[in-house]
């Protein structure tokens, strides 16, 4: 069955700092994965997916994510974090072509940026 | 355009009652998805609906059930309500179903609490 670990619980990073959130997925198949964050009292927003090619995906809000296969990973990155980051993000793995509406998320990590 | 809308967006319910939220998707989405989130279990897939029929169901027991509509507005009803149904559920729309462009845009949620 699908599975999604994010291992850490909870991270704070220093604002200008970078940042990298760890996402491992179990998958039988080549995985559709996806990152979300959502703000407190707030639906979620997708920041990014992967579906296949090239494995070092882009995503809005200038977030980044790479896929290894070999590892089973799926981490977010993100340069220089800002204030506004703090949230709690989300990795998330389709549940398979044509399901959609399916995913199975992680716990999630929630973020704090100290000043 | 207008995103996806849930009401109500807080509720307040006793122990054997039964609830029912609603969701409004994106204009032109026809598929609905549903998800419970608590502090506990995280986010989990109740089930999801397209063109009025029920495509994927999560393992959740007979007293949550859901319906779509003509106009692709869902609902989902919880009956015999329990302390653990206490949660944020959450409404996802997306567009073509098995697309790999597709992706979820969630709405804010109705926050349910059981006493």
């Amino acid at each position: 069955a699908q599975s999604v670990t994010q291992p850490d619980i909870h991270i704070t990073v220093s604002e200008g700092a970078s940042l990298e959130l760890r996402c491992n997925y179990s998958y039988g198949a080549t995985p559709y994965l996806f990152w979300y964050v959502q703000s407190p009292g707030q639906g979620l927003q997708l920041l990014l997916k992967y579906f296949s090619g090239d494995t070092l995906v882009q995503g809005i809000k200038g977030f980044e994510a790479e896929f290894k296969r070999s590892q089973s990973s799926f981490n977010l990155r993100k340069p220089s974090v800002h204030w506004s980051d703090a949230a709690e993000y989300f990795c998330a793995v389709g549940a398979g072509y044509n399901q959609g509406g399916k995913l199975i998320f992680g716990q999630g990590t929630e973020l704090s940026v100290k000043p | 355009k207008a995103g996806v809308t849930q009401t109500p967006r807080y509720l307040i319910k006793t122990r054997g009652q039964q609830v029912t939220l609603s969701c409004s998707p994106i204009s032109g989405h026809r598929s609905v998805s549903w998800y419970q989130q608590t502090p506990g279990q995280g986010l989990q897939f109740l089930f999801e609906y397209f063109s009025e029929t029920q495509r994927n169901k999560g393992n959740f027991p007979g007293r949550f059930s859901g319906r779509q509509f003509s106009n692709s507005r869902s609902e989902m009803n919880v009956s015999t309500l329990e302390l653990g149904d206490s949660a944020l559920y959450l409404c996802a729309s997306s567009g073509r179903p098995g697309s790999t462009n597709e992706k979820l845009f969630f709405g804010s949620g109705t926050q349910l609490s059981v006493l």
